[in-house]
């Protein structure tokens, strides 16, 4: 079945330090990926996506490319803010093989600090 | 302005209770679902439905029960028997088209 595997959490950073959040998978066909973030108490927000190979997805300064080679979709921001301090979901649905479901990973929370 | 509305945001329950978390769309979307999330964990799916009248159990659907009488809400029922019911529970439909899913605010229920 499809999986998605985070890097653990919290991830603790100085205000405009650079991040980095790692995420691989794994899954049958050809998975469309995505980031979702989610602010203390409310849903998750879509960040930002990816649908094929090469792609690469950005919003609000955040960037993630969609590496097939090596099965990773890794967040990356250079610059962090404290309005980033979130949890950050990596998913993926892929409608071949996994029918109508995103499968997430468990999160990564970010803190930033000034 | 499109979108899912879940409600209520809060709800308190007596064990032997059982409550029912509202989860309406105005997007036009076939599939919805139902997720939990428990402190510093990830989201487990419950149900889902992908169209009207259908709908298949996911990962965690001991205790859980729904229904999608109309293609705009998709209701969910904690039962007495979800052994550990508190938690917060996300509502999300999907875009056919692009894949994404779209999430409400979430419920956070407690049990008593």
């Amino acid at each position: 079945g499809n999986s998605v595997t985070q890097m653990e959490g919290p991830v603790t950073l100085s205000e405009e330090a650079f991040l980095t959040i790692n995420c691989t998978y794994t899954a049958t066909g050809y998975p469309s990926l995505f980031w979702y973030v989610q602010y203390p108490g409310e849903g998750l927000q879509l960040l930002l996506k990816a649908t094929k190979a090469d792609d690469k997805g950005s919003n609000k300064g955040f960037e993630a490319t969609y590496r097939k080679e090596t099965t990773s979709f890794h967040l990356e921001k250079g610059s962090v803010q404290v309005s980033d301090s979130a949890v950050y979901f990596c998913a993926l649905i892929s409608l071949t093989g996994g029918g109508n479901k995103l499968t997430f990973g468990t999160g990564t929370q970010l803190k930033v600090e000034l | 302005d499109g979108g899912i509305t879940q409600s209520p945001k809060y709800l308190f329950r007596k064990e032997g209770q059982n409550v029912t978390l509202s989860c309406e769309q105005n997007l036009n979307h076939d599939a919805m679902y139902w997720y939990r999330q428990d402190p510093g964990q990830g989201l487990r799916l419950i149900y889902y439905s992908q169209i009207v009248n259908d709908f298949q159990k996911g990962d965690i659907a001991e205790g859980y029960s729904v229904s999608r009488e109309k293609k705009e809400s998709f209701p969910l029922t904690v039962t007495s028997a979800q052994k550990n019911p508190t938690a917060f529970y996300l509502c999300a439909s999907r875009d056919d088209l692009l894949g994404e899913l779209f999430f409400g605010e979430g419920s956070r229920l407690t049990v008593l």
